[in-house]
């Protein structure tokens, strides 16, 4: 089935150690979206790419970075994590505007 | 700048009731696309079902069906013959016609009791 893939499903992480994120998926869509999901709360979106234009959100940390080496790859890379990094973390895709999205997983990231 | 409202953090209902969700939202637009989104405990999120702003006609999708009103900006969802597997965290979504981009609800999380 096509789908989208995230890993690791769980992720511990020191505090101040770089920790990245990935993201495949085999529906062949042209967006890829980054969220940033705290317990009880609607996702936040971090970042997308359009193809391959990176689109950043006006509030989204310097500390977060993204990369979209291919169409199906797409991974998040937190430089510095914080206490505050702690959540859940969505990969979504969508074909072009119209299309829903259709989401990962997630990843839990811990910060120690 | 648009806004979705979802006034309901959390509902319960009994097994094979009927329960509705609602939604509101705000834009100055008259092309959209609402969406309600279901995420189950620890589980991925998933939608359940897609409004086309320009179609009067109402979405449904077995069981859940939707209450669209335009003009009152209302996008409600109701669960027929609801389920244990319909417990989860439930998200109204939109998007502007040729945005890609969601806004999110805050979510209501609905608990079928058995």
């Amino acid at each position: 089935d096509a789908m989208v893939i995230q890993n690791p499903r769980y992720q511990v992480t020191q505090f101040g150690k770089p920790v990245t994120l990935s993201c495949s998926q085999t529906l062949n869509h042209n967006v890829m979206y980054w969220y940033q999901q705290k317990s009880s709360q609607a996702p936040k979106l971090l970042f997308h790419y359009y193809d391959k234009d990176f689109n950043n959100e006006a509030d989204t940390p310097d500390n977060f970075q993204s990369r979209r080496p291919n169409t199906s790859f797409c991974f998040l890379d937190i430089r510095s994590p914080g206490l505050g990094d702690a959540a859940m973390y969505l990969c979504a895709t969508s074909r072009g505007v119209e299309g829903p999205q259709h989401f990962g997983d997630g990843t839990r990231l811990s910060i120690l | 700048a648009q806004t979705v409202t979802q006034s309901q953090p959390e509902m319960s209902v009994q097994e094979a009731e009927t329960v509705t969700l609602s939604c509101t939202y705000d834009t100055s637009e008259s092309n959209y696309y609402l969406f309600w989104y279901k995420q189950p405990p620890s589980r991925q999120m998933i939608l359940v079902i897609r409004q086309e702003a320009y179609k009067q006609q109402n979405a449904t999708e077995n069981r859940f069906s939707v209450n669209f009103q335009k003009a009152a900006k209302s996008f409600s969802l109701k669960i027929s013959d609801s389920q244990l597997g319909d417990t989860a965290m439930y998200f109204c979504a939109f998007t502007n016609f040729g945005n890609e981009k969601l806004t999110f609800g805050t979510g209501t999380r609905l608990t079928i009791i058995p």
